[in-house]
């Protein structure tokens, strides 16, 4: 069986300063994970995925995540955040199985 | 480039009532999915299917009911709507549930009232 922890479900940053979204995921067998961001009264967006290529995983607006084995982690960050960065990022693991879905963690800007 | 459509994206209901969510897909993927998010639960799997006529439940499967008879289509139905089903419903779709296709893809979601 696979789960999802968001550790924070809300995280408050200046702009331009950095942001870290942390995630803590289990699974049974070798995970894929995704972080999708969902901006107010909007669908969801694919940011960035990892398929057990490179750990380091780049993803879409300077996101950036880094898949951690021996820490089962997959924490979101970006070097300096922006306003249009506001929204619900929610972490995600699936191995071959439909997606489980942490809680989400709200982003705030502020300006 | 039409991608995954939902209609309506506005609904309001009375309890009781039988409701047709519709959710619409050109990429021809295999897996379609249905998921309801409220607030401090994320999104949860109320059904998903592989394929044209197979079906299964997901995590909150009771009181909805899923069709497949063609690829592109998968609509979802509250036989008899109640309160605690006002939700923000996204279907998605994906290729394959395995590596490195198994990206789901979301549409714009329906908004949800039962009075």
């Amino acid at each position: 069986a696979q789960s999802v922890t968001q550790l924070d479900s809300h995280v408050s940053v200046s702009e331009g300063t950095p942001v870290l979204l942390r995630c803590n995921y289990s699974s049974s067998y070798s995970p894929s994970l995704f972080w999708y961001v969902q901006h107010p009264n909007k669908g969801l967006q694919l940011l960035l995925k990892y398929t057990s290529a490179a750990t380091l995983v780049k993803g879409i607006n300077g996101f950036e995540a880094e898949f951690k084995k021996s820490e089962t982690s997959f924490h979101l960050t970006k070097p300096s955040a922006h306003m249009s960065d506001a929204a619900e990022y929610f972490c995600v693991v699936t191995a071959n199985t439909p997606l489980v879905f942490g809680k989400g963690t709200r982003l705030s800007v502020i300006a | 480039d039409a991608g995954i459509t939902q209609s309506p994206r506005y609904k309001i209901t009375e309890t009781g009532r039988q409701v047709t969510l519709m959710c619409h897909q050109t990429w021809s993927h295999s897996y379609m999915f249905w998921y309801r998010q409220d607030l401090g639960h994320g999104l949860r799997l109320i059904y998903y299917s592989a394929a044209a006529d197979i079906t299964d439940k997901g995590e909150v499967p009771d009181g909805y009911v899923v069709s497949r008879s063609k690829t592109e289509n998968f609509p979802l139905t509250l036989e008899s709507a109640t309160r605690s089903q006002t939700s923000v419903y996204f279907c998605a779709s994906s290729l394959t549930q395995r590596e490195p296709y198994n990206e789901q893809f979301f549409g714009p979601g329906t908004r949800l009232t039962v009075l």
